[in-house]
């Protein structure tokens, strides 16, 4: 069966602090990846999406960037951490099928002080 | 730009007062819609799709239905374990990619 990861679980940080938060998949190939924030009372913004390695879509322009090393990896990452950028940040997976389900890992709970 | 919005924002329920929420969406062309539950400090999780005017999903005490305009999720007999926030997503069309989500409503079902 397939499984998410995401870590760490709950992050502080300063601001202009730099940021990588991690997502690995198993069991299934050539997963479509997406990170999702989400804000209290907010529904989830979509920031990344990647239908494979190396291609990245950006949804909201920011001081944000996603890679994809490999299949199964996507990295979230900040140079400078901006107050704004505190919330649940979370790493979600769906297979290549355009109508299929997305599945969403645990969530890092991010604050930046 | 697709636009999900979930009512009630929170719902207080007694155990076994039935109720519904709703999650109405302007899509241009809907592919799927999707309803997710949250349980607090965890991810969503994926209840049910659904693809045309008309169809309905269960699962144990939920029920999902759509129209051309919303979808509704009945909670039959709540326990106070069907606790949570619940949320919808849609997916157009024109774009295979990405799911648009609602705000959420948050259930809680008191003993």
């Amino acid at each position: 069966s397939q499984t998410i990861h995401q870590w760490p679980a709950t992050l502080v940080q300063p601001v202009g602090s730099p940021l990588s938060l991690e997502c690995t998949v198993e069991g299934t190939s050539n997963p479509n990846l997406y990170w999702y924030r989400q804000a209290a009372g907010r529904g989830l913004q979509l920031l990344f999406y990647s239908v494979g390695i190396g291609q990245i879509s950006s949804e909201v322009p920011q001081n944000l960037s996603a890679s994809r090393p490999q299949d199964r990896q996507f990295i979230l990452s900040s140079k400078k951490l901006l107050l704004s950028d505190s919330g649940f940040y979370l790493c979600a997976w769906r297979t290549d099928s355009y109508n299929s389900p997305l599945h969403f890992g645990n969530g890092t709970r991010l604050t930046v002080t | 730009e697709d636009q999900v919005t979930q009512s009630p924002e929170a719902l207080r329920l007694q155990e076994g007062e039935s109720s519904s929420l709703n999650c109405s969406y302007t899509v241009s062309g809907l592919r799927g819609l999707f309803w997710y539950r949250q349980d607090p400090g965890k991810g969503p999780e994926f209840l049910f799709t659904l693809y045309s005017a008309g169809e309905e999903k269960e699962k144990e005490r939920l029920k999902a239905t759509l129209t051309k305009k919303e979808s509704f999720l009945h909670i039959t007999a709540p326990k106070p374990e069907d606790s949570a926030t619940y949320l919808c997503a849609v997916q157009a069309r024109r774009n295979d990619y990405k799911l648009s989500f609602g705000a959420g409503t948050t259930v809680t079902v008191r003993a």
